[in-house]
């Protein structure tokens, strides 16, 4: 089953408004990666995070590595219509081992 | 294409039935995963290959699968007397594999293949 708790399952914001989304673990990981996958699709990596406390960008999505290694939050600024998807975070304990997912957060956004 | 690539994008069979499913990794990543997804549900770890070494089966759910690697690129994944639970999207992953500085890479995502048994 799935080892990581992502919350909110679900969101459904307006156009333009930010979104916040995180993940919390009982067991420590050396790696928190967010991916994005839309319907029918494979997930994509849109972030990757591999040191405690880093704060990394990508345009207008912004992800933290917790300080404790358990728990990463994924911010989107300013949603677009095309962030609809299913948001899941991952946690990778050493490098090139296989990642834990969480169960995803669903995203809808209102033009 | 640069991607990974999955074959048949979609798979239907019938209870009981034998079906294998393939990947075709980037080429050059050493490194390969499959995933189980469930509907509604994150992807679930079933193995990982380095090359043509099967380093991890812990997730394949029962003996009824069984991957391979044979020459360390394309993977083929295969489920014998398929049962209803055995229906889901199944990943595919590779990554390249680094050195020091360049040890840790992402796996990137093939589409999947969508199997259904009735």
């Amino acid at each position: 089953g799935q080892q990581l708790n992502q919350s909110p399952q679900s969101m459904f914001i307006q156009e333009g408004e930010d979104v916040s989304m995180n993940c919390t673990s009982s067991s420590i990981f050396n790696t928190w990666l967010w991916y994005k996958q839309d319907p029918g699709e494979g997930p994509v990596l849109l972030i990757a995070l591999y040191k405690a406390g880093e704060l990394t960008s990508n345009g207008r999505l912004t992800a933290q590595f917790g300080i404790t290694r358990k728990d990463s939050f994924l911010n989107i600024s300013a949603s677009i219509p095309s962030d609809v998807g299913i948001y899941f975070c991952a946690g990778q304990r050493d490098s090139n081992n296989d990642m834990r997912f969480g169960a995803g957060t669903r995203l809808t956004v209102k033009p | 294409g640069a991607g990974v690539s999955q074959s048949p994008r979609y798979k239907v069979a019938k209870r009981g039935q034998d079906v294998a499913l393939r990947c075709d990794p980037i080429s050059g990543h050493v490194s390969l995963f499959w995933y189980q997804q469930a509907l509604g549900q994150g992807p679930e770890f079933l193995t990982y290959f380095q090359n043509e070494a099967q380093l991890d089966k812990s997730g394949l759910p029962s003996d009824r699968f069984f991957a391979e690697r044979p020459e360390g690129s394309v993977s083929t994944l295969k489920i014998q007397r398929t049962q209803q639970e055995d229906s889901a999207v199944y990943l595919c992953a590779s990554s390249f594999v680094g050195q020091g500085f360049y040890s840790n890479q992402p796996q990137h995502f093939g589409d999947g293949t969508r199997l259904s048994i009735l």
